[in-house]
This record gives structure tokens, sequence and C-alpha cells, in this order.
């Protein structure tokens, strides 16, 4: 059964270092998001992204983090300076086209900010 | 005001039994979805059900249903025959039109389901 992946599963990283989460969306998936659940919290969303562009972002994806979409296989959240309350778990998640109702998450990645 | 209220943090059922979570919403979108997820000790999020805001019936899979009541704004979750498998946190969420005219999900703060024989 086709799944959505993340890498890395972990990531340790120094205060203001970036880091690049990698996501690789279901293949016939056009719509991707990406959300944070900070520890022992509610997931959160971040970021929908469809059609090369973002159609939705909420209060806390700031000029900090971006996304992009490479090639046609990987979809990525980029934080620029990272801070220690950037710890979190960030999960990627993709549909198809008119599925609204049914968005496959990703395993997350753990990034801990020291 | 919380969009999403689910007022158990912690739930515990015997093998077997069913076990009903609560979940309660607020939005003044009338085309809206309902949805449960299930986050293991792993940390997937693994979706269970969806119930849209114009379904007349009331959603199920498998040993899950979703126990819808529109005036009263509520989407509890109903798992029948409890296994120690069921065992996780459990995410209720609702999403609805954003301003970009996408469809964002809102996520309440979980609860917790223990399982024991």
């Amino acid at each position: 059964e086709p799944e959505v992946t993340q890498t890395p599963s972990h990531q340790v990283t120094q205060m203001g270092q970036e880091v690049i989460l990698r996501c690789v969306p279901i293949s016939n998936h056009l719509y991707f998001y990406w959300y944070r659940q900070i520890l022992g919290q509610k997931v959160e969303f971040l970021v929908s992204f469809y059609n090369n562009e973002i159609s939705e972002k909420s209060e806390i994806f700031d000029d900090q983090f971006s996304v992009e979409r490479p090639d046609g296989s990987n979809f990525t959240l980029k934080i620029r300076s990272t801070k220690l309350e950037d710890s979190a778990m960030y999960f990627c998640a993709s549909r198809e086209e008119g599925a609204e109702e049914t968005q496959y998450f990703g395993p997350g990645t753990r990034l801990l900010v020291l | 005001a919380q969009k999403i209220t689910q007022t158990q943090p912690g739930m515990f059922v015997q093998e077997k039994e069913a076990v009903t979570l609560d979940c309660t919403y607020d939005t003044s979108d009338p085309s809206y979805g309902l949805f449960w997820y299930k986050q293991p000790s792993s940390g997937e999020m693994i979706f269970l059900i969806y119930q849209g805001s114009y379904d007349q019936q009331n959603a199920t899979e498998g040993r899950y249903s979703l126990n819808f009541q529109k005036a009263r704004k509520s989407a509890n979750l109903v798992i029948s025959a409890s296994q120690l498998g069921d065992s996780a946190m459990y995410f209720c969420a609702m999403r609805e039109r954003a301003s970009g005219g996408s469809y964002i999900p809102t996520f309440g703060r979980g609860t917790s389901l223990i399982v024991h024989p």
C-alpha cells in the first residue's frame, strides 16, 4: 500500500541552525501539508501546498519557515534559524484531488533544538 | 474559543468492551468535516473515520463509528469490542474552509485510551 515517507526520523540541531525536513508524498497526490506537534500537545496545522504554491498557512508559519517541491517527488519544510520552541514532531501529509476527507500522514520527524 | 473540545484527557476500558470518546466542535461554516485520528505510542497519525456536515448517516468503519449529533455539535467516536492494540491517543479534528478557499483542519487536545485485559 502506498504511504507517505519522511526523512530523517529524528534530527538534533543547535539553536540558530537551518534544518530541512523531507517528505515524499503518495505519488498521485496533489495536495501536501505540514503539521507540527509539540510534545504532549495537539497537532497544529502549518501549511498546505497545491500546484506549486502555498494555498493556506497558519500563524505559526512565519518567515523562518518555507516549503518547496524541488522535484516531482519531494516536499520539504525548511526552518531557517531554529529556536528552542521549534522542537516538535513534524508531520507531512498528502491527499489526492477531490478526497478532502482523507489525508495520509507520514510517520513524522522528531526535531530537537538544543 | 476552542474549535474542537475533547473533555476526556484519559479513558480506560476493558478489552472487548465498547468505549465512547467525546468530541464537541464549534464552527460557523455550514460545510465542515469531522475526523478522528489514532496516534499510537510510535507517533504516527492514523486516519480512522470521517463525517461530513451534510451526511445524513453516521459514519462507520469496521469497529469505529461516529455518533454525529449536529444540533449538539458533537462527534463522538465509538469503538466497539476494544482490543489491546486500540491503546493510543485519539484526536478529533474538524476541517473548515479557510480564507484562501482551502479546507484546513483543527485538532483537539486528544484523549488517551488505555485498554486493559
